[in-house]
């Protein structure tokens, strides 16, 4: 599986936008990049994700570069609801699409 | 949005008590459901993917024998820990794919969890 790199963890101030990295310089032509968070004692859930093109949802904007060897999760305004441990996945179509999980970073959002 | 229901939330049982584990797609069929286990402050680690009609995958170093998994139904599976012993209290995560489309374009949705203890 293409492995991904995020940091460990990162803090941001309530209210102001949170950029969360994410390295996959061995990311293949057919892996979508997957974004989900966990907040505390509870079971994961999804972000967003997308393949070549930037996204948006309510939640957040996925930012992709152009050689796909990395993109950006960009919550637009944290809120204390937004700490959490964010992962970043690859997923590609073969493989059973199974999931699995880096260490993710831990968000701390300061009010 | 679609929901996975997890059950129960929380057990404590007895060492060399079996714990079965219940994962339900409320709104949607899987075809495919994975089963992992958590430990404090640690990421996810994925234990076994679990396809309805079939005999699940184990990943290495997970004993199937102690970890049974059936997945009978496209909307039901379920992670039995026979013989607990205290190092198998975990945080145990259950996930499930909607059926209708190709899943690497397809969000997965997460089960709430168990928080197994084993005294």
């Amino acid at each position: 599986d293409a492995k991904t790199t995020q940091p460990n963890s990162m803090e941001s101030n309530e209210e102001e936008p949170v950029h969360l990295p994410c390295n996959h310089s061995t990311i293949s032509g057919t892996d979508y990049i997957h974004w989900y968070r966990q907040l505390p004692s509870q079971g994961p859930e999804y972000v967003i994700h997308g393949l070549t093109s930037n996204v948006n949802n309510r939640m957040a904007s996925l930012a992709i570069a152009e050689d796909r060897k990395s993109s950006t999760l960009i919550l637009h305004r944290a809120t204390l609801r937004d700490a959490a441990v964010y992962y970043c996945i690859l997923r590609a179509w073969y493989n059973n699409n199974d999931m699995r999980f880096g260490a993710g970073t831990r968000l701390t959002v300061k009010p | 949005g679609a929901v996975v229901s997890q059950h129960p939330s929380r057990v404590i049982c007895k060492s060399g008590t079996s714990v079965k584990i219940e994962c339900r797609s409320l709104d949607f069929q899987a075809t495919t459901m994975f089963w992992y286990r958590q430990f404090p402050k640690k990421s996810l680690m994925l234990m076994a993917t679990s396809n309805e009609g079939s005999k699940a995958t184990y990943e290495q170093g997970v004993e199937k024998d102690k970890f049974l998994i059936n997945h009978a139904s496209l909307t039901l599976s379920t992670l039995t820990v026979t013989s607990a012993h205290p190092e198998d209290s975990s945080f145990y995560i259950c996930s499930a794919q909607d059926a209708g489309g190709p899943t690497s374009n397809t969000e997965a949705f997460f089960g709430q969890g168990t928080r197994l203890t084993v005294v």
